[in-house]
């Protein structure tokens, strides 16, 4: 177990919802990172969170938005679903300080959008 | 642009045999190298990662393998067991930044 925990683990929304994601990061990372993985596709980078403010921004909407809290946990939010959004959400953690350490992944929210 | 290449898609091997899994990146800015293993409706598992002042890598029946200057590393999988099969997903990234991932590797271990 990574001490990395997503809820909810699978959500079914209809188009044009939105969506609120959770995660609870490793003790003691202060980064967070979600990631969006496609069916049979390698988990894509969405954004990176350190220290509440965002921190990188891969190639995706601004109806996709995220928080990370004073504890370090994080929300990730999409507007205005679609149905390509349907895909597992990743989160994970790190601590970026020092040497830093590697990326730990929740198990994910499945979240399709019909 | 897809910056990290992986191969092969799938791959079956008898039980006891050698998995091989290849990628390729192009982005020279890279120094960090992990391997994860994902089983289905589990979120990806660090498996074994490498940086590039080193050549290769052993970790229990992991290895990478790591050619800096053709830009390439690979993951052998030594005595393949049926507990390994899972999707295996090579990724790059700079220190422990952003990680780019491979589109990955189904791996089936047959019995």
């Amino acid at each position: 177990e990574t001490g990395v925990t997503q809820s909810p683990t699978h959500l079914i929304k209809t188009r044009g919802q939105q969506v609120t994601l959770r995660c609870s990061s490793q003790s003691g990372h202060n980064t967070v990172s979600w990631y969006q993985q496609a069916l049979g596709q390698g988990p894509q980078f969405i954004f990176q969170y350190y220290r509440e403010e965002e921190n990188g921004r891969g190639n995706f909407p601004p109806r996709f938005s995220g928080l990370q809290f004073p504890n370090y946990s994080s929300e990730l939010n999409v507007n205005a679903l679609e149905l390509d959004d349907s895909a597992l959400y990743l989160c994970a953690s790190s601590l970026v300080q020092g040497a830093g350490t590697e990326a730990f992944f929740g198990q994910g929210t499945r979240l399709t959008v019909v | 642009q897809q910056q990290v290449k992986q191969s092969p898609q799938s791959l079956i091997v008898q039980k006891g045999g050698i998995s091989i899994i290849n990628c390729a990146y192009e982005n020279t800015a890279f120094d960090y190298f992990p391997w994860y293993q994902q089983f289905p409706g589990k979120g990806p598992a660090l498996l074994i990662a490498i940086r590039p002042d080193v050549s290769e890598k052993k970790e229990g029946r992991f290895t990478i393998s790591f050619n800096k200057s053709a830009k390439q590393f690979s993951l052998h999988i030594m005595d393949s067991q049926p507990g390994d099969s899972a999707t295996y997903f090579c990724a790059a990234s700079k220190g422990y930044s952003t990680l780019t991932f491979g589109k990955g590797t189904m791996l089936l271990v047959s019995p």
